[in-house]
């Protein structure tokens, strides 16, 4: 089964400082991954992906992610946060091998403070 | 628009009536997608489509739940004798074709009361 982790729910960053926003997968295969972010009472709107070549991707509203095949994990990451980019972030999975669907974690909360 | 668009962007409705859901892809847009997302939790995928077949169904929590994409683009979430749990965001997604690489695009969501 495939299937991602987002093992906070709530991130809390002072503007200014840098962010992380952790996630981890478990895939048969080698997996795409994918960042969406949802701001309260709006649809997800597309970050960033992995498919394949450099394990930094960097993606919309200078926001970047890491893959890491060792550790399973893609975590997302800004250098300064803003109190703008305060919002659901949501990590997903898409299998190579099988399947069509992307698989969301739980979410996390991200609040950046002024 | 230039992107997904869903209607109506709100409905209550009363236990045991029928709901229509509709939903208007990206123009061009082959694989089209329905996810239902309850308060707290991460989108969970219902069903995949792509042009007028459903290529993938296994997330329809029952048969009370029914898609319908019958020229290839706009498509249609049925869900009859409602039930208060199927009160949720029902969003839709499209993507240029079902490639795994593709970028998933979503519309608003469409929230769905039931009482």
């Amino acid at each position: 089964a495939q299937s991602v982790a987002q093992p906070e729910d709530q991130v809390n960053v002072a503007e200014g400082n840098p962010l992380t926003v952790k996630c981890t997968y478990s895939v048969s295969g080698n997996p795409y991954l994918f960042w969406y972010v949802q701001y309260p009472n709006r649809g997800l709107q597309f970050l960033l992906k992995y498919i394949t070549g450099d394990n930094l991707v960097k993606g919309s509203y200078g926001f970047e992610a890491e893959f890491n095949k060792s550790q399973t994990s893609f975590h997302l990451k800004k250098p300064s946060a803003l109190v703008s980019d305060s919002a659901l972030y949501f990590c997903a999975v898409r299998p190579t091998n099988s399947g069509y669907a992307l698989n969301f974690g739980k979410g996390t909360s991200l609040l950046v403070t002024p | 628009g230039a992107g997904v668009s869903q209607t109506p962007s709100n409905k209550v409705t009363e236990k045991g009536k029928y709901v229509e859901l509709r939903c208007d892809p990206i123009s061009g847009h082959t694989a089209l997608y329905w996810y239902r997302q309850s308060l707290g939790q991460g989108p969970e995928f219902l069903i995949y489509f792509q042009g007028t077949g459903a290529a993938d169904d296994s997330g329809l929590p029952n048969d009370r739940f029914f898609a319908v994409r019958p020229e290839g683009s706009v498509s249609t979430l049925k869900i009859q004798r409602t039930e208060r749990g199927d009160s949720a965001v029902y969003l839709c997604a499209s993507s240029p074709t079902g490639g795994p690489g593709n970028t998933i695009y979503f519309g608003e969501g469409s929230w769905l009361t039931v009482v």
